[in-house]
């Protein structure tokens, strides 16, 4: 199993476009999340999902975008990037009481 | 709302010493999940140990053990012979459940753990 995986690793944007941080997983869980990392602020929640066709709101939405077309794939889009949205971005899936987390995306928005 | 603190920014432990890290939570629910997570430079989360909240028996985990204290929402973890791939952010975490919705983490700011040779 490759676990968790998140695309790009790295990424910078200019302020005001869009992009979409990519996540997998093969493990067949159903719960999957977004968190966002900044320093001194340890990691946030974004969104979250309980299973195919089924998203909600973390502790931190605004901004950004999630669906869940398939198990295995947990999409974030920016729809217009500001420059608040710079941090370190991770994805996890969960199955019971663990978490398995992606290696994570740096965005720097200029 | 549940928070978790973590009033250690940063420390410092001499290999193969003892270090504790410390964690305070703030809930209203019975049954939850504490965790620690490490997260070294490589940024990957790591999971280093868990306690269910209905259990009285400290978790322990090879070097690595947990103080749960349930009535003072205390929940600090003990690295016994701490080695130089210990030196790590360390996040103490929370987990509860709302209305159906699972597995949600609640994550304190972190503590930064150096060793020192």
């Amino acid at each position: 199993n490759a676990g968790v995986t998140q695309t790009p690793k790295f990424q910078v944007l200019k302020t005001g476009q869009s992009m979409t941080l990519q996540c997998a997983q093969d493990m067949n869980h159903e719960y999957m999340s977004w968190y966002r990392q900044d320093p001194g602020m340890g990691l946030r929640l974004i969104h979250y999902s309980v299973g195919a066709g089924i998203t909600d709101q973390g502790e931190v939405p605004n901004g950004y975008n999630v669906s869940r077309s398939t198990t295995e794939d947990f999409p974030l889009r920016l729809l217009s990037a500001a420059p608040s949205q710079t941090s370190v971005y991770f994805c996890a899936s969960s199955y019971r009481n663990r978490q398995f987390f992606g290696p994570g995306t740096r965005l720097t928005v200029l | 709302a549940q928070t978790v603190t973590q009033s250690q920014p940063e420390m410092s432990v001499q290999e193969a010493e003892t270090v504790t890290l410390s964690c305070t939570y703030d809930t209203s629910e019975s049954d939850y999940y504490l965790f620690w997570y490490k997260q070294p430079p490589s940024r990957q989360m790591i999971l280093v140990i868990r306690q269910e909240a209905y259990k009285q028996q400290n978790a322990t985990e090879n070097r690595f053990s947990v103080n749960f204290q349930k009535a003072a929402k205390s929940f600090s973890l003990k690295i016994s012979d701490s080695q130089l791939g210990d030196a790590a952010m360390y996040f103490c975490a929370y987990r509860y459940l709302i209305g159906g919705a699972t597995n949600k983490l609640i994550f304190g700011t972190g503590t930064l753990l150096a060793v020192q040779p």
